[in-house]
């Protein structure tokens, strides 16, 4: 059975930086794409950023590119997200998810995670 | 980027009832098409992909209709156990959008 866990969600001030981790078991990780999806409170689902399987091609939405990197440990079957220059509007609980396929054009997502929270407050 | 619009956002109904939650694009996606449920406090499910194709384990009161630009998700009888809120994806290319979501409830 495939297992999602995220961690590393925390209470951050504007301007900080933090990195979550999603730790994968149940599943052969390099041969998935994976993504990162968030849920502000009341909102809807926002795409992140993707990573394919070998973790040397990456996207990110417009709203997080500059300030977010993607990034894998295939050795250790887990993905990251390291979060920096956060913002008010970057609170959400942030969701690991696994594509149906390895290539940075996988974009159907297999299986998600519980997700971790990230408020960015004063 | 392609813009995703949902509706309802809510949605009341019976037990037994047949319901249906529609899903618009802004252009053209062909069935590059994913609907999600999500319970509350829990993570979201994959239910249909390429518009219609039912994941497995999904129960067949499930389906999906619809290319290009309007698609479908249907319970052709509404069960307690459907309680959720339901999101719909276009994997066509990127970025990748969702729907608002629409929240289904019971009457």
């Amino acid at each position: 059975e495939v297992q999602l866990v995220e961690s590393g969600g925390d209470l951050v001030q504007p301007g900080g930086s933090l990195r979550l981790s999603c730790a994968a078991s149940g599943v052969t990780f390099h041969n998935y794409a994976m993504l990162w999806v968030r849920q502000a409170p009341g909102k809807g689902l926002e795409w992140v950023s993707s990573i394919n399987g070998g973790g040397d091609s990456t996207y990110y939405a417009d709203s997080v590119k500059g300030r977010f990197t993607i990034s894998r440990d295939n050795s250790k079957n887990t993905l990251y997200l390291q979060m920096n220059s956060l913002r008010a509007e970057d609170t959400a609980i942030y969701h690991c998810a696994k594509s149906d396929c390895g290539s940075i054009g996988c974009k159907l997502i297999a299986y998600w995670g519980r997700g971790t929270l990230v408020t960015v407050s004063s | 980027d392609i813009q995703m619009t949902q509706s309802p956002s809510t949605l009341s109904a019976s037990v037994g009832d047949r319901v249906s939650i529609t899903c618009r694009a802004s252009q053209s996606i062909d069935n590059w098409l994913a609907w999600y449920q999500q319970k509350p406090g829990e993570a979201p499910k994959l239910l249909i992909q390429k518009a219609s194709t039912l994941e497995s384990g999904v129960p067949s009161r499930f389906s999906g209709s619809g290319s290009g630009t309007e698609f479908t998700l249907t319970i052709s009888s509404l069960q307690p156990d459907d309680i959720a809120t339901y999101h719909c994806q276009h994997y066509n290319n990127y970025p990748i959008t969702f729907g608002q979501g629409t929240r289904l409830e019971i009457k």
